[in-house]
């Protein structure tokens, strides 16, 4: 109940192309929902975060769309580019625990 | 001006010994915490201290402990070192415990020989 199942696992797109990637939960407690970007060699850093009461959340290029009765959220990255590969974390927390997903490789070809 | 920084970056040690991680953030937040990240890339969240107390504790082996001396640092020392605990770990920190933006440091890699 306390897994968050992220997918796929690794992803290789266009540059230009719109790269999804998908988060699965269980436990309905979770409220807060973030998606963190690692870079090689960094820390993670926030990138975009959602709560369970919008469906949709756009900050500049990447959209979240949160799906509260299948318990699914999704990351979209509009137009992207070579500077956004790297690998993407989902998120779920209840109450300040961020529980992770596995972690998706995304790489922007030129 | 780094707002949470770790030190070392890197850290090569034999089984059996004992090191630390220090861990300082900048922000003026309550909240720290250490997560473990494995040869996968999974990030695991290990500990939490608000405000030099320990709020989350998570399923972790005695020989970790972490320690907080004031709210701008989280410390994690680590005795009789295994294999198994070769990975990077994580210090973040937030300004609350519930849903707000946990700023991450750049890690510690440990390698046990």
């Amino acid at each position: 109940q306390q897994q968050v199942k992220q997918s796929p696992q690794s992803l290789i797109v266009q540059k230009g192309g719109i790269p999804i990637i998908n988060c699965a939960y269980e436990n309905t407690a979770f409220d807060y929902f973030p998606w963190y970007q690692q870079f090689p060699g960094k820390g993670p850093a926030l990138l975009i975060a959602i709560r369970p009461d919008v469906s949709e959340k756009k900050e500049g290029r990447f959209t979240i769309s949160f799906n509260k009765s299948a318990k699914q959220f999704s990351l979209h990255i509009m137009d992207s580019q070579p500077g956004d590969s790297a690998t993407y974390f989902c998120a779920a927390s209840p109450s300040g625990k961020l529980i992770f997903g596995q972690g998706t490789e995304l790489s922007v070809k030129p | 001006d780094t707002a949470v920084s770790q030190t070392p970056k890197y850290l090569v040690t034999q089984m059996g010994n004992d090191k630390s991680i220090k861990c300082e953030q900048n922000l003026g937040h309550d909240t720290m915490y250490w997560y473990k990240q494995d040869s996968k890339k999974f990030l695991k969240i290990m500990f939490s201290y608000n405000n030099k107390e320990l709020i989350i504790n998570e399923t972790v082996p005695n020989r970790f402990s972490p320690k907080s001396p004031d709210k701008a640092h989280l410390n994690l020392h680590i005795n009789s070192l295994e294999l198994g605990d070769s990975a990077v770990y994580f210090c973040a920190s937030s300004r609350m415990t519930s849903t707000d933006t946990q700023y991450f440091g750049p890690g510690t890699r440990l390698t046990v020989l």
